[in-house]
């Protein structure tokens, strides 16, 4: 199947740190991809990472891989309440595109 | 650079009734994707085209269809609307596959509700 698996929701309070976590299903997946939306607006590119790296640092952000278990995490560092939001793994079905999507983890932010 | 866009935004059709979406990609991107999003099912890929030809086809019934035009514009149409075809349905281009990353860039989608 071609499901892309992740926890529906997390909470946290601003200034902590926020782990999402996925679970996806190709191992052949060229990039693997985290996605932010906002309330009303479509999806925007948070970062990717290419699947021979283990990790990428992007400011407040680091996505960590491992290929042999297929988990993807994203680690949200000093988060805000502007991070609340939506945020989507994905992979592609087959070469770059188009992309499969797990069902989102729900992030709230608590002042 | 202006952005995906998407018409309209917001419609409501009753069961029964079609409906044509639009989808203009950013400039110089070849590829169109669509997906429905429901609170449900989350984002399931409806289908990809690429110079005009449909490259990939997601797991929907026939009522659902689309097309690209020469320009890189897209329209998908849904016939005999169904209650549960309520969704947010959103459009992503791309540069093609095999040029890049593989970035989608989505716009704002059009909400259908169906009564």
């Amino acid at each position: 199947g071609e499901d892309v698996e992740q926890s529906l929701f997390l909470s946290v309070r601003e200034g902590d740190s926020s782990v999402i976590n996925c679970t996806y299903t190709d191992s052949s997946s060229t990039y693997l991809y985290w996605y932010k939306q906002e309330p009303g607006a479509g999806l925007q590119l948070l970062t990717y990472i290419f699947s021979n790296m283990d990790m990428k640092q992007d400011q407040r952000l680091t996505v960590l891989l491992n290929k042999k278990d297929k988990h993807l995490s994203l680690r949200i560092a000093d988060t805000q309440t502007g991070d609340s939001a939506i945020y989507f793994c994905a992979e592609p079905i087959s070469g770059n595109t188009p992309l499969v999507f797990g069902k989102g983890t729900r992030l709230s932010v608590i002042a | 650079k202006a952005g995906v866009t998407q018409t309209p935004r917001y419609l409501i059709k009753t069961r029964g009734q079609q409906v044509t979406l639009s989808c203009s990609p950013i400039s110089g991107h070849r590829s169109v994707s669509w997906y429905q999003q429901t609170p449900g099912q989350g984002l399931q890929f409806l289908f990809e085209y690429f110079s005009e030809t449909q490259r990939n086809k997601g797991n929907f019934p026939g009522r659902f269809s689309g097309r690209q035009f020469s320009n890189s514009r897209s329209e998908m149409n849904v016939s005999t609307l169904e209650l549960g075809d309520s969704a947010l349905y959103l459009c992503a281009s791309s540069l093609g596959a095999g040029v890049n990353t593989g970035e989608l860039f989505f716009g704002e989608g059009s909400r259908l509700t169906v009564l």
